[in-house]
């Protein structure tokens, strides 16, 4: 199964299952946005990015997909495993030369 | 291992002392950050240095003393903190500042302030 909708803290779904994580910005002057992944006692690690000239772009197991007129952002996992649970982030970057900003995380919990 | 190391991982310390966080990365990168993790909170910027000049201080108290001596390494030195300045303490490093939003992640410092 998977979920959608507005942006959750938490979000638990069973191993197999597809996710999809949503988040929403608030600079549309944003063109840059990058999704991370900070499992438990580690630090974050980047999973993928997409430039505002693209809607969708793929991973391995993941894709982000992009909707500027509502400046919302998701990423999908796909045939979720426990080693995907984390905390996920989304961050943006407006022009060059500017800091990341990240939004709030979503716990993602996978159960057997 | 992300190529970027923190020590010490764990830190408590008296709102008198004073101590210090190190940074090292193995990456060649040329940018290199400090960023505050507070529970409940989104990551927040607290300083960034490009080819070891300050490009960015994001109105942090003078309590906290960045130093970047070289590429490489990155300190944030610590005196007469608050106990709401406990967090994680996490650095990060990137190829350049400001085009590219992979950044590499050590582990963190969990600091506690009593």
């Amino acid at each position: 199964g998977e979920s959608v909708g507005l942006h959750l803290p938490t979000l638990s779904v069973q191993e197999g299952d597809n996710s999809i994580i949503n988040c929403a910005y608030s600079n549309s002057a944003s063109d840059y946005f990058i999704w991370y992944k900070q499992e438990s006692g580690k630090g974050p690690q980047f999973i993928i990015d997409i430039r505002s000239n693209m809607d969708k772009r793929q991973g391995q197991r993941v894709t982000v997909l992009l909707n500027k007129t509502v400046k919302h952002l998701s990423l999908q996992i796909a045939a979720t495993q426990p080693g995907d649970s984390a905390v996920y982030f989304c961050a943006e970057m407006g022009q060059a030369g500017t800091a990341l900003i990240f939004g709030k995380g979503t716990t993602l919990s996978v159960s057997s | 291992e992300t190529g970027v190391t923190q020590t010490p991982r764990h830190l408590v310390m008296g709102m008198t002392n004073k101590k210090s966080l190190k940074c090292e990365q193995h990456l060649g990168h040329n940018a290199m950050y400090w960023y505050k993790q507070s529970a409940k909170k989104p990551l927040e910027l607290m300083f960034v240095y490009n080819f070891k000049e300050q490009t960015e201080n994001n109105s942090v108290p003078s309590r906290f003393s960045p130093e970047c001596p070289n590429s490489s390494h990155l300190f944030l030195h610590l005196h007469t903190l608050q106990p709401e300045d406990s967090a994680l303490y996490l650095c990060a490093s990137s190829q350049d500042w400001g085009r590219t939003g992979e950044l590499f992640f050590g582990e963190g410092s969990r600091l506690t302030v009593l």
